[in-house]
């Protein structure tokens, strides 16, 4: 059974720099692009990286994405509080025959 | 602007039917992809159905596949996901997805979701 594997929490203090890493197979991250959501408490998640490393309009520079072989990250860099959220890494996967994330990770800001 | 919103939720009993629907806004829904997505109470992301745009594929994940049906009336900018003998690990919120790429997971707007309760 095809999983991706988030660590379930993080944390970090204002103005600081944290990663979140996300780690698949050859059937998901191995041979599909990576894209990652932010999810504040009680709304519905928003796109923040997608393909990888591709930022859409509106989203801070502090956001970036990258990916090697199986495993992808999302760094924060200045944090703030705002940033205290869920986020989740997601890619398609040709064995389940379509997208799978995530556990996703919760971000506390100290 | 770009919007997605979710009806129909509720609370049902176990083994009974429900339809959600998705009314999209703001760009040409006929050319688009779509995708239902639920999230569980205090869990994470689970991917559920996705139509193509013009509603000739329709893939569902295995949790769902023969009591779930995506669907979609482009004349009406309307999305669907008839669910038919709903158990009480259904219970969740159902989002509605706009998909940019085919077999990508790049998903982009989200709906606001509509709240299944499954309990007799």
């Amino acid at each position: 059974q095809s999983v991706v594997t988030q660590p379930p929490s993080a944390s970090g203090t204002p103005g600081q720099r944290v990663t979140i890493s996300c780690s698949g197979s050859s059937s998901n991250i191995g041979s599909n692009a990576v894209n990652w959501y932010q999810q504040l408490p009680g709304t519905a998640p928003k796109l923040l990286i997608y393909s990888n490393n591709q930022r859409p309009s509106g989203i801070p520079d502090r956001f970036s994405g990258s990916k090697s072989g199986t495993s992808a990250s999302l760094a924060i860099s200045g944090l703030q509080s705002e940033d205290e959220a869920d986020y989740y890494c997601a890619a398609w996967d040709d064995s389940l025959n379509g997208p799978l994330f995530g556990g996703g990770t919760k971000l506390t800001v100290l | 602007q770009i919007q997605l919103v979710e009806s129909g939720g509720g609370v049902v009993q176990p083994g009974r039917s429900l339809r959600l629907s998705c009314v999209a806004s703001g760009f040409t829904f006929s050319s688009f992809g779509m995708h239902w997505v639920r999230q569980a109470p205090g869990k994470g992301l689970e991917w559920v159905a996705e139509i193509w745009y013009d509603g000739n594929k329709k893939y569902h994940a295995d949790s769902v596949r023969g009591r779930f049906t995506i669907s979609r009336d482009n004349s009406k900018n309307t999305l669907y996901l008839q669910m038919n003998s709903l158990r009480a690990e259904d219970t969740a919120v159902y989002y509605c997805a706009r998909d940019r790429s085919i077999r990508s997971g790049w998903f982009d707007p989200w709906g606001q979701g509509a709240l299944v309760t499954v309990s007799s």
